[in-house]
């Protein structure tokens, strides 16, 4: 089954302790990208990637970091979480754009 | 900034009824426009996109673009229980980014 999945689902944390949200996709897409989603903001991009080792910055990147080693991955890092970072996060992902983006199950974090 | 307004509040439509919805973008060299369907609680999924002016059909969604007057629109025929969801317009303006708006929500009554 064609799918992105999402780890954890669910995440409370305090702030300032490093954390890692794993994306992975099964599709063999070139692009893979972050979104968070606040209410009254709407779906914001953080990172985005075009293929291997290839990052760039979104609208909202400040206090996240990404990496693409493999194709199939695109961890989201909060290396020093803030409670303005509590936030639900989706990971997507794309063939060669963000056109026909498959979006993850999402991932609650609470930082406290 | 691109800018992707959907100022509507919540939409109820009776069943079997026709759900418009409607979304304005800033950006004149905005390419192509999506409409994402997210259920309550579950995450976005592509509709339909349009990048020529016009309509465009897929079953009982239609998507309408005016590039002239920077909207795109969503009609949702014959309504169902099941149409009942937030609807995401985003528009895409190079650099292989996404603008979205924050969503309508539509609720369908049986």
């Amino acid at each position: 089954e064609a799918q992105v999945t999402q780890n954890p689902r669910y995440l409370i944390t305090v702030t300032g302790k490093k954390l890692t949200v794993t994306c992975s996709q099964n599709m063999n897409h070139e692009y893979m990208s972050w979104y968070r989603q606040d209410p009254g903001l709407g779906l914001r991009q953080i990172y985005y990637s075009m293929n291997v080792e290839v990052t760039d910055k979104g609208d909202v990147p400040e206090g996240y970091k990404v990496s693409r080693k493999e194709k199939r991955n695109f961890p989201l890092i909060l290396e020093s979480p803030s409670p303005n970072q509590t936030s639900l996060y989706f990971c997507a992902s794309g063939r060669a754009s963000p056109y026909e983006q498959y979006f993850g199950p999402g991932t609650r974090l609470t930082v406290t | 900034q691109k800018e992707v307004e959907q100022n509507s509040g919540p939409l109820s439509v009776p069943e079997g009824a026709i759900a418009s919805l409607n979304c304005t973008y800033s950006d004149r060299g905005s390419q192509s426009f999506f409409w994402y369907r997210q259920y309550s609680g579950k995450s976005p999924e592509l509709i339909m996109f349009i990048y020529s002016n016009g309509d465009k059909e897929d079953g009982r969604f239609t998507a309408q673009l005016n590039k002239a007057s920077q909207y795109v629109s969503l009609l949702i025929r014959d309504s169902q229980p099941s149409d009942s969801a937030t609807y995401l317009c985003a528009a895409y303006y190079g650099n292989n980014r996404l603008a979205f708006g924050k969503g309508n929500q539509v609720v369908v009554i049986p």
